[in-house]
Protein backbone atom coordinates (compact mmCIF):
# COMPACT_ATOMS: atom_id res chain seq x y z
CA UNK A 1 0.00 0.00 0.00
CA UNK A 2 1.10 3.83 0.15
CA UNK A 3 2.94 5.54 2.70
CA UNK A 4 4.37 8.36 3.34
CA UNK A 5 7.33 9.46 6.02
CA UNK A 6 8.60 12.38 6.79
CA UNK A 7 10.96 13.81 9.59
CA UNK A 8 9.95 14.43 13.07
CA UNK A 9 10.01 18.07 14.26
CA UNK A 10 9.39 20.53 15.46
CA UNK A 11 11.65 22.15 13.12
CA UNK A 12 13.18 25.00 15.18
CA UNK A 13 14.82 28.00 12.95
CA UNK A 14 16.25 31.44 13.11
CA UNK A 15 14.41 33.55 10.71
CA UNK A 16 16.15 34.01 7.10
CA UNK A 17 17.45 30.40 8.22
CA UNK A 18 17.80 27.36 4.89
CA UNK A 19 14.72 25.09 5.73
CA UNK A 20 14.86 21.24 4.55
CA UNK A 21 12.09 18.85 5.88
CA UNK A 22 12.26 15.45 4.27
CA UNK A 23 9.69 13.22 3.16
CA UNK A 24 10.45 9.33 1.34
CA UNK A 25 7.41 7.75 0.00
CA UNK A 26 6.63 4.46 -1.20
CA UNK A 27 3.43 3.67 -3.66
CA UNK A 28 1.73 1.97 -6.20
CA UNK A 29 1.54 3.07 -9.52
CA UNK A 30 2.73 6.46 -10.45
CA UNK A 31 1.89 8.59 -7.45
CA UNK A 32 1.45 12.82 -7.88
CA UNK A 33 3.57 14.58 -4.65
CA UNK A 34 2.38 17.30 -2.73
CA UNK A 35 3.38 19.31 0.54
CA UNK A 36 0.24 20.44 2.81
CA UNK A 37 0.60 23.33 5.23
CA UNK A 38 -1.57 23.92 8.20
CA UNK A 39 -1.78 27.22 9.55
CA UNK A 40 -2.87 27.70 13.63
CA UNK A 41 -5.93 27.31 13.99
CA UNK A 42 -6.80 26.78 10.47
CA UNK A 43 -7.30 24.09 7.93
CA UNK A 44 -5.09 22.15 5.51
CA UNK A 45 -4.24 24.20 2.25
CA UNK A 46 -1.99 22.64 -0.88
CA UNK A 47 1.12 24.46 -0.65
CA UNK A 48 3.28 22.55 -3.87
CA UNK A 49 2.52 19.90 -5.93
CA UNK A 50 4.69 17.76 -8.56
CA UNK A 51 2.67 15.48 -10.80
CA UNK A 52 5.78 13.12 -12.18
CA UNK A 53 9.69 12.45 -11.81
CA UNK A 54 11.41 15.81 -11.82
CA UNK A 55 9.41 18.06 -11.76
CA UNK A 56 9.72 20.70 -9.55
CA UNK A 57 6.66 21.90 -7.15
CA UNK A 58 7.31 25.87 -5.85
CA UNK A 59 5.31 28.47 -4.50
CA UNK A 60 5.64 31.12 -1.60
CA UNK A 61 9.04 30.57 -2.12
CA UNK A 62 9.05 26.74 -1.40
CA UNK A 63 10.64 24.03 -3.63
CA UNK A 64 10.01 20.79 -3.94
CA UNK A 65 11.34 18.12 -6.77
CA UNK A 66 10.00 14.69 -7.25
CA UNK A 67 12.97 12.07 -7.25
CA UNK A 68 11.52 8.51 -8.11
CA UNK A 69 15.46 7.30 -7.58
CA UNK A 70 15.06 8.16 -4.11
CA UNK A 71 11.29 7.92 -3.60
CA UNK A 72 11.54 11.84 -2.14
CA UNK A 73 9.99 14.76 -2.03
CA UNK A 74 11.91 17.10 0.14
CA UNK A 75 11.02 20.43 1.17
CA UNK A 76 12.82 23.21 0.86
CA UNK A 77 12.99 26.99 1.49
CA UNK A 78 16.10 29.35 0.90
CA UNK A 79 15.48 32.02 3.93
CA UNK A 80 12.34 31.19 6.26
CA UNK A 81 10.00 33.88 7.99
CA UNK A 82 8.45 34.11 11.38
CA UNK A 83 4.94 33.90 9.12
CA UNK A 84 6.03 30.55 7.65
CA UNK A 85 5.73 29.01 11.11
CA UNK A 86 2.91 26.06 10.73
CA UNK A 87 2.46 22.18 10.43
CA UNK A 88 3.76 20.67 7.03
CA UNK A 89 2.28 18.07 5.52
CA UNK A 90 3.59 15.46 2.40
CA UNK A 91 0.65 13.51 1.05
CA UNK A 92 0.68 11.00 -2.42
CA UNK A 93 -2.07 10.21 -4.03
CA UNK A 94 -2.23 7.17 -7.01
CA UNK A 95 -4.04 4.92 -8.62
CA UNK A 96 -3.05 2.72 -6.21
CA UNK A 97 -4.83 4.57 -3.59
CA UNK A 98 -8.55 5.61 -5.64
CA UNK A 99 -6.88 8.85 -5.21
CA UNK A 100 -7.46 9.45 -1.50
CA UNK A 101 -4.31 10.76 -0.35
CA UNK A 102 -2.24 9.26 2.01
CA UNK A 103 -0.62 11.72 4.45
CA UNK A 104 2.82 11.57 6.39
CA UNK A 105 2.14 12.74 10.09
CA UNK A 106 3.46 16.62 9.57
CA UNK A 107 5.92 18.56 10.69
CA UNK A 108 6.00 21.27 12.80
CA UNK A 109 7.92 24.48 11.89
CA UNK A 110 9.14 27.22 14.71
CA UNK A 111 10.61 30.32 13.15
CA UNK A 112 12.07 32.83 15.44
CA UNK A 113 12.52 36.49 14.91
CA UNK B 1 -16.02 30.11 -4.65
CA UNK B 2 -14.83 26.54 -4.68
CA UNK B 3 -15.13 25.35 -0.51
CA UNK B 4 -15.65 22.31 1.43
CA UNK B 5 -17.96 23.65 4.96
CA UNK B 6 -17.79 21.70 7.94
CA UNK B 7 -20.71 22.31 10.83
CA UNK B 8 -20.41 22.59 13.44
CA UNK B 9 -16.78 24.06 14.39
CA UNK B 10 -16.86 23.70 17.84
CA UNK B 11 -18.51 21.00 19.53
CA UNK B 12 -18.15 19.91 23.96
CA UNK B 13 -20.72 17.13 24.67
CA UNK B 14 -21.15 14.37 26.75
CA UNK B 15 -20.43 10.74 26.43
CA UNK B 16 -23.16 8.84 24.85
CA UNK B 17 -25.20 11.56 23.41
CA UNK B 18 -25.39 11.30 19.16
CA UNK B 19 -23.84 13.77 17.17
CA UNK B 20 -23.20 14.79 13.64
CA UNK B 21 -20.81 16.76 11.93
CA UNK B 22 -21.92 18.04 8.44
CA UNK B 23 -19.97 18.18 5.50
CA UNK B 24 -20.57 19.89 2.23
CA UNK B 25 -18.64 20.72 -0.69
CA UNK B 26 -19.83 22.79 -3.98
CA UNK B 27 -16.96 21.49 -6.59
CA UNK B 28 -19.41 18.17 -7.83
CA UNK B 29 -16.39 15.98 -6.60
CA UNK B 30 -16.89 12.31 -6.70
CA UNK B 31 -14.33 11.46 -3.48
CA UNK B 32 -14.78 12.90 -0.08
CA UNK B 33 -13.18 11.79 3.25
CA UNK B 34 -12.55 12.08 7.05
CA UNK B 35 -10.05 12.68 9.05
CA UNK B 36 -9.13 13.52 12.15
CA UNK B 37 -5.64 14.92 13.78
CA UNK B 38 -4.16 14.28 17.39
CA UNK B 39 -1.07 15.90 18.54
CA UNK B 40 2.31 13.09 17.57
CA UNK B 41 -0.35 11.10 15.13
CA UNK B 42 -0.63 13.47 12.05
CA UNK B 43 -3.92 13.05 9.71
CA UNK B 44 -5.91 9.53 10.25
CA UNK B 45 -8.52 8.52 7.39
CA UNK B 46 -11.23 7.67 9.08
CA UNK B 47 -13.78 7.20 6.45
CA UNK B 48 -13.92 7.89 2.42
CA UNK B 49 -16.74 7.96 -0.73
CA UNK B 50 -15.64 7.52 -3.77
CA UNK B 51 -19.46 8.23 -4.46
CA UNK B 52 -22.68 8.59 -3.85
CA UNK B 53 -23.79 5.02 -1.75
CA UNK B 54 -20.58 4.30 -2.00
CA UNK B 55 -18.19 4.90 1.50
CA UNK B 56 -15.35 2.27 2.55
CA UNK B 57 -13.30 2.43 5.81
CA UNK B 58 -10.23 4.18 6.27
CA UNK B 59 -7.76 3.69 9.21
CA UNK B 60 -9.26 4.38 12.12
CA UNK B 61 -13.20 4.00 11.84
CA UNK B 62 -14.28 2.31 14.88
CA UNK B 63 -17.12 4.42 16.14
CA UNK B 64 -17.63 6.77 13.25
CA UNK B 65 -20.58 6.09 10.52
CA UNK B 66 -20.84 7.86 7.53
CA UNK B 67 -23.65 8.40 4.78
CA UNK B 68 -23.34 9.48 1.28
CA UNK B 69 -27.14 10.10 -0.04
CA UNK B 70 -26.13 13.22 -2.19
CA UNK B 71 -22.72 14.16 -4.20
CA UNK B 72 -22.15 17.17 -2.19
CA UNK B 73 -22.99 16.01 1.42
CA UNK B 74 -20.83 13.75 3.87
CA UNK B 75 -21.85 13.58 6.82
CA UNK B 76 -19.86 12.21 10.02
CA UNK B 77 -21.79 10.43 12.61
CA UNK B 78 -20.54 9.53 16.55
CA UNK B 79 -23.42 7.32 17.91
CA UNK B 80 -22.14 7.19 20.83
CA UNK B 81 -19.39 9.65 21.79
CA UNK B 82 -16.66 8.47 23.82
CA UNK B 83 -13.75 11.04 25.37
CA UNK B 84 -10.98 9.37 23.01
CA UNK B 85 -12.89 10.92 20.20
CA UNK B 86 -12.22 14.22 21.64
CA UNK B 87 -10.33 15.21 18.51
CA UNK B 88 -9.67 17.95 15.41
CA UNK B 89 -12.10 16.69 12.43
CA UNK B 90 -11.03 17.56 8.83
CA UNK B 91 -13.65 16.74 5.81
CA UNK B 92 -11.97 17.00 2.38
CA UNK B 93 -12.92 16.64 -0.63
CA UNK B 94 -10.84 15.22 -3.79
CA UNK B 95 -11.21 16.65 -7.32
CA UNK B 96 -9.38 15.21 -10.37
CA UNK B 97 -7.12 18.93 -12.28
CA UNK B 98 -5.95 17.26 -15.05
CA UNK B 99 -5.62 13.58 -16.50
CA UNK B 100 -4.79 11.21 -13.41
CA UNK B 101 -3.86 14.11 -11.28
CA UNK B 102 -6.09 14.77 -7.97
CA UNK B 103 -6.26 17.34 -5.34
CA UNK B 104 -7.79 17.49 -1.81
CA UNK B 105 -9.32 20.52 -0.82
CA UNK B 106 -10.01 20.82 3.24
CA UNK B 107 -12.83 22.18 5.36
CA UNK B 108 -12.15 24.62 7.96
CA UNK B 109 -12.06 21.74 11.02
CA UNK B 110 -13.89 20.76 13.70
CA UNK B 111 -13.20 20.48 17.25
CA UNK B 112 -14.70 18.27 19.11
CA UNK B 113 -14.49 17.86 23.05
CA UNK B 114 -16.59 14.71 24.37
CA UNK B 115 -16.45 14.67 28.12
Amino acid sequence: GNSVTQMEGPVTLSEEAFLTINCTYTATGYPSLFWYVQYPGEGLQLLLKATKADDKGSNKGFEATYRKETTSFHLEKGSVQVSDSAVYFCALSSSGGSYIPTFGRGTSLIVHP
Amino acid sequence: EAQVTQNPRYLITVTGKKLTVTCSQNMNHEYMSWYRQDPGLGLRQIYYSMNVEVTDKGDVPEGYKVSRKEKRNFPLILESPSPNQTSLYFCASTGRTSGTVYEQYFGPGTRLTVT
